[in-house]
This record gives C-alpha cells, sequence and structure tokens, in this order.
C-alpha cells in the first residue's frame, strides 16, 4: 500500500514570495503519478501540477512547479510570486499506473494549509 | 468547471436515516470514484465504479454502498447513520490515465 506524508499542517507566506510545500511518500511501485491538489474555501478540489515518475524533469505550470526526487521518494511543491487567491489547502497525492486497466485511485495526504498575507 | 456534477451540495439528516448522494461523471468518463473527506481521517477513497461494475473497494463501511447505472451517474447510498458519517463527500471522474476531475462535493451533516 501506498502512504503519503506532509509534514507541515500549516503554513504562511507573504503575497508575492515564494513558498515550499513539502511532499514524501512511500510505494514499491515503480510506474506511478504525483500529483499536487489546491482546495480552497470553496472546498472544490482542484489540479494544480501532476508529475510522471518516468520524467525525469520537474513539472512546471506557470508559477508552480516540482521538485521530484524519485529515489527519495520527495515531491515538493513551490509556489512563486505567492497570490492572495493561493490560500488554500494543499494535498499531495499517489497515483499508481497502470492500475488494473482503468483503476486510478488516489491516495492523499493530509494536507497543509497555506495562507497568503498580503 | 470540472464537469462533474454532484447533488445535494449540502444534506443535513438525524442518526439512523438513510441518504442518497448523486453524481453525474464528464461526458465520456467511464470511471466514478467515491471519496470522504472528514477533519480526522482526511481523504479517504471509498469506492470505484466503472462502467457499472464495481471496480476498486477501499475504506467503506458496510453501511454504505453505491451503484453506477447505465446513463453512467453513480450513487452513494449512505444508511444508519452516525455522526461520524458527517463529512464532505466527494466524486471523481476520469478517462485516462493521471487525470481524475472532482465535483464540488456534498456536505453531510449527521445531527
Amino acid at each position: 500500500a501506498q502512504t503519503v506524508t506532509q509534514s507541515q499542517p500549516e503554513m504562511s507566506v507573504q503575497e508575492a514570495e515564494t513558498v515550499t510545500l513539502s511532499c514524501t511518500y512511500d510505494t514499491s511501485e515503480n510506474n506511478y503519478y504525483l500529483f499536487w491538489y489546491k482546495q480552497p474555501p470553496s472546498r472544490q478540489m482542484i489540479l494544480v501540477i501532476r508529475q510522471e515518475a518516468y520524467k525525469q524533469q520537474n513539472a512546471t505550470e506557470n508559477r508552480f512547479s516540482v521538485n521530484f526526487q524519485k529515489a527519495a521518494k520527495s515531491f515538493s511543491l513551490k509556489i512563486s510570486d505567492s497570490q492572495l487567491g493561493d490560500t488554500a489547502m494543499y494535498f499531495c497525492a499517489f497515483m499508481k499506473r497502470g492500475g488494473g486497466g482503468s483503476n486510478y485511485k488516489l491516495t492523499f495526504g493530509k494536507g497543509t494549509l497555506l495562507t497568503v498575507n498580503p | 468547471d470540472s464537469g462533474v456534477t454532484q447533488t445535494p451540495k449540502h444534506l443535513i439528516t438525524a442518526t439512523g436515516q438513510r441518504v442518497t448522494l448523486r453524481c453525474s461523471p464528464r461526458s465520456g468518463d467511464l470511471s466514478v470514484y467515491w471519496y470522504q473527506q472528514s477533519l480526522d481521517q482526511g481523504l479517504q477513497f471509498l469506492i470505484q465504479y466503472y462502467n457499472g461494475e464495481e471496480r476498486a473497494k477501499g475504506n467503506i463501511l458496510e453501511r454504505f454502498s453505491a451503484q453506477q447505472f447505465p446513463d453512467l451517474h453513480s450513487e452513494l447510498n449512505l444508511s444508519s447513520l452516525e455522526l461520524g458519517d458527517s463529512a464532505l463527500y466527494f466524486c471523481a471522474s476520469s478517462v485516462i490515465a493521471g487525470e481524475l476531475f472532482f465535483g464540488e462535493g456534498s456536505r453531510l451533516t449527521v445531527l
């Protein structure tokens, strides 16, 4: 079974600054996806960024980027130029690739509550 | 808008009662996943259906059941409700690996 650990229950950052959220995971799988989801107060789960484990290049989406260290089983999220709208709960998640044809179940961490201060 | 529709958005009921949560996946998505989000347990996978058949089961209680209909919408039935069942219930759908789209959730409060 996979486990995902987010060791930072809460973090805060000043607007326009950079913040990094940590995530580690444990798996015996070799092919998998890793995700960061954002859950703002509206409670909608929004996909922020996705990383495929077989790709060495770190994924980037505008102000969001990841540092994927496969050997260390680490997957951190960096948010640059933080904005007030980035205030949300952030979840790291794991998905086994090729899980029985169509089984794309996500395993989530406990989340990190990020507050962006003006 | 993810394209996944969940109803109702909010539901308040009493202990011992039964409720049904409904989910319509994105057009073309054959898989539906149900998740429960509570303060103490976080986000937990409950069950998955694929084209009408149960495909995977997670931490779903025996008091809970689900099904997926021929039009691909899914229902999650929660019975003999307890206070601890109060949570946000998410439905998600997918068609390809690595893409899971979530609905806005159904907030269940058991009093």
